[in-house]
């Protein structure tokens, strides 16, 4: 069954660190996306993609960078973890076509705290 | 800019009961609207959504309407159960060329007691 998947599922880290998470999926989508969970915001876009070699910036993409080298993957990197990134990261794809009448598949998320 | 309002939580609820949770949106054109629904521990799952006025998305019991003119999109259950009990999710989407990024409300924790 295609699927997407995350890892690591939880991460600790250190401020000033570079952090990478890491989201595979089999769907062979064209659109990914990454969104990060925070009590009382929902969730936010920090970056998405609609195709290899395509990148383009969420709502709160400062401190972040995703590179897309392929269809199945779009990493998301920290340049320099910072206590104020502490959340639940989600990556989701969906099919190219229409707006808004493609569903997007979530992963499951990581939980990443940086002391 | 594009947003979603929905009431804040924690809702909760005895099983059997009815559930409302109420959504509002901000647009600039003619977004799609859709429910999303975590369960614990999980990542958001797709539960129902509309794609033009009027039109009524329902699955697994639950109903919601795109209300153009109040620019709503409420989402009901007339029986709720105790695996209900997640967290909700309202968002939309515009109708862009390319792609289709979500705007996310700040979701709804519902608590369904035996």
């Amino acid at each position: 069954d295609a699927e997407i998947t995350q890892s690591p599922r939880h991460k600790i880290t250190e401020t000033g660190r570079q952090v990478t998470l890491a989201c595979h999926q089999t769907w062979n989508h064209n659109n990914m996306f990454w969104y990060r969970q925070d009590l009382g915001h929902g969730l936010r876009l920090i970056h998405y993609s609609y195709g290899v070699q395509d990148t383009n910036k969420g709502e709160v993409s400062d401190g972040y960078s995703v590179s897309r080298s392929n269809t199945e993957d779009l990493p998301l990197t920290l340049e320099s973890a910072a206590s104020s990134q502490t959340s639940v990261y989600f990556c989701a794809s969906s099919e190219q076509g229409l707006a808004g009448r493609n569903e997007q598949f979530f992963g499951p998320g990581t939980r990443l705290t940086v002391l | 800019g594009d947003s979603v309002t929905q009431m804040e939580g924690p809702v909760t609820l005895s099983e059997e009961a009815f559930l409302t949770i109420n959504c509002t949106y901000t647009a600039t054109g003619y977004p799609s609207l859709f429910w999303y629904v975590q369960y614990p521990g999980e990542g958001l799952q797709l539960l129902l959504k509309a794609t033009k006025a009027d039109d009524k998305g329902s699955n697994k019991g639950f109903e919601a309407t795109y209300r153009k003119e109040t620019t709503s999109f409420h989402l009901e259950k007339g029986s709720v159960q105790v695996s209900d009990s997640a967290v909700y999710f309202c968002a939309l989407s515009e109708e862009k060329a390319a792609g289709n990024k979500l705007t996310f409300g700040g979701g709804t924790r519902v608590l369904v007691k035996p």
